[in-house]
C-alpha cells in the first residue's frame, strides 16, 4: 500500500487554517497516524486511528477520513507548528508500516 | 517518563554490519502491550520503517530490507538491537528506535503507531 501526501510543501501564516491530505492506494479503514517532525528532532505522534488525538497534543490538531482519503487539519497555525508532517499506515498484516513522503509546512 | 536511547558506532565501512542498541528506561520492554521498532531517515529524506520486535522475540521486517536485517531483544537489560549487514552508502541515515503500543479505540485494536521515540543516531557508511 502506498501513501501519497499533498501538497508536498505548503506556505501559510500564523492563524491560518491548514489542511494536509494523505491518500492510500487501497482502502485502509481508519488505520492511519499522523506525525510532526521538526529539524534535528524525532517525529512526534499527533493522531492515530485517523482521528484520535494523542495525549498532550493541542486540540487545534484534528484528523479525519477513512478508506483511502485522510486529512490532518490545524485550525489556527501557531509559530511552533511549522514543521514536516507525515502520515503512516497502521494495522497491516503482515506488518508493513509505510509512511507518506511528508509535507513541509513553511512560514509565508 | 519512558525514555529510549540509541547507541552504537556512528561510522561503518561499506560491506560491514551496522549494529545499534536501544536502551529503554522508565518502563519495561517485557510488557505485552507494546512492540518495539526501528525506523531510519536518510539525510533530507522521509521515514522508512526497518522492523519491529515483540518482547517474546517475534520479529517483523520491511520486505525491502529483510535479507539484511536482524532485530533482537534482551529483556534482562531492557534493550533491543538492530543489525544491518552488507551496508552501502545508501544505508547512511539517522536511525531511530521507538515504541509501538497496542491501543483500543472504540472497541477496535490499533497497532503500528510510534508513540515514544529515541533522539536518533546518525550512522554514516563510508570507508
Amino acid at each position: 500500500i502506498q501513501l501519497t501526501q499533498s501538497p508536498s510543501s505548503l506556505s501559510a501564516s500564523v492563524g491560518d487554517r491548514v489542511t494536509i491530505t494523505c491518500r492510500a492506494s487501497q482502502g485502509i479503514s481508519s488505520y492511519l497516524a499522523w506525525y510532526q517532525q521538526k529539524p534535528g528532532k524525532a517525529p512526534k505522534l499527533l493522531i492515530y486511528a485517523a482521528s484520535t488525538l494523542q495525549s498532550g497534543v493541542p486540540s487545534r490538531f484534528s484528523g479525519s477520513g477513512s478508506g483511502t482519503d485522510f486529512t490532518l487539519t490545524i485550525s489556527s497555525l501557531q509559530p511552533e507548528d511549522f514543521a514536516t508532517y507525515y502520515c503512516q499506515q497502521l494495522n497491516s498484516y503482515p506488518p508493513m508500516y509505510t509512511f507518506g513522503q511528508g509535507t513541509k509546512l513553511e512560514i509565508k | 517518563q519512558l525514555q529510549l536511547q540509541e547507541s552504537g558506532p556512528g561510522l561503518v565501512k561499506p560491506s560491514e554490519t551496522l549494529s545499534l542498541t536501544c536502551t529503554v528506561s522508565g518502563g519495561s520492554i517485557s510488557s505485552s502491550s507494546y512492540y518495539w521498532g526501528w525506523i531510519r531517515q536518510p539525510p533530507g529524506k522521509g521515514l522508512e520503517w526497518i522492523g519491529s520486535i515483540y518482547y517474546s522475540g517475534s520479529t517483523y521486517y520491511n520486505p525491502s530490507l529483510k535479507s539484511r536485517v536482524t532485530i533482537s531483544v534482551d529483556t534482562s537489560k531492557n534493550q533491543f538491537s538492530l543489525k544491518l549487514s552488507s551496508v552501502t552508502a545508501a544505508d547512511t541515515a539517522v536511525y531511530y528506535c521507538a515504541r509501538q503500543p497496542i491501543t483500543m479505540v472504540r472497541g477496535v485494536r490499533f497497532w503500528g503507531h510510534f508513540d515514544y521515540w529515541g533522539q536518533g543516531t546518525l550512522v554514516t557508511v563510508s570507508s
